[in-house]
């Protein structure tokens, strides 16, 4: 019930495209879904949030949208740029004592100029 | 503030041995994480500190394990008796809040070789 399942392992995107990550989980406990990027030899970085009180959230070219009922969210990464080249990971966790961040196996983004 | 400090960023160490990691969290961040992230692989969480209080610790975390966070600033994670298995980035987070802010900023990480 701690899983956060995420696919695909890895996408080759043309630049200019799209990028589409998907995430699923199962503790309905859960109420923030952060994503993380991550560059080789660095640590992760917030990418963008979403609790699920709302179902889309944009900030500049990234989109998470949440279906709380399927129990699955995914990042949009709109007009992709090779420097978008890095691993992605979206998480879960839930309100409560120590807010700990349950992350999927991570996705290996590469766009292709 | 140049956010999260991890030290060292490599340690080579052969196993048996036993070594310690430091982690500067920003200031103010009360709550601090330490996670184990193994190649290909999302990070997995070890411990939570909020102040000084250890107040939860994975299974993961075998006894051959401690962590402290003295005063509530910097914190350490040590190893003892290092495993192969222990061959892992290890990367520590901070965030400030009471409950439901839980933006988490991570260091570099620490990445462990044992041979």
């Amino acid at each position: 019930q701690q899983q956060v399942k995420q696919s695909p392992q890895s996408l080759i995107v043309q630049k200019g495209g799209i990028s589409i990550i998907n995430c699923a989980y199962e503790n309905t406990a859960f109420d923030y879904f952060p994503w993380y990027q991550q560059f080789p030899g660095k640590g992760p970085a917030l990418l963008i949030a979403i609790r699920p009180d709302v179902s889309e959230k944009k900030e500049g070219r990234f989109t998470i949208s949440f279906n709380k009922s399927a129990k699955q969210f995914s990042l949009h990464i709109m007009d992709s740029q090779p420097g978008d080249s890095a691993t992605y990971f979206c998480a879960a966790s839930m309100s409560g004592a120590t807010n700990k961040l349950i992350f999927g196996t991570g996705t290996l983004l590469a766009v292709q100029p | 503030d140049t956010g999260v400090s991890q030290d060292p960023r490599h340690k080579i160490t052969k196993r048996g041995q036993n070594v310690t990691f430091r982690c500067d969290p920003i200031s103010e961040h009360n709550r601090l994480y330490w996670y184990r992230q193994t190649l290909g692989q999302g990070p997995e969480f070890l411990t939570y500190f909020q102040n000084e209080a250890q107040l939860e610790k994975s299974r993961l975390l075998s006894d051959r394990f401690s962590a402290e966070r003295p005063k509530g600033s910097f914190s350490t994670l040590e190893i003892q008796r290092t495993e192969q298995g222990d061959s892992a980035m290890y990367l520590c987070a901070s965030s400030f809040g009471d409950g439901r802010d839980t933006e988490a900023f991570f260091g570099q990480g620490t990445r462990l070789t044992v041979v």
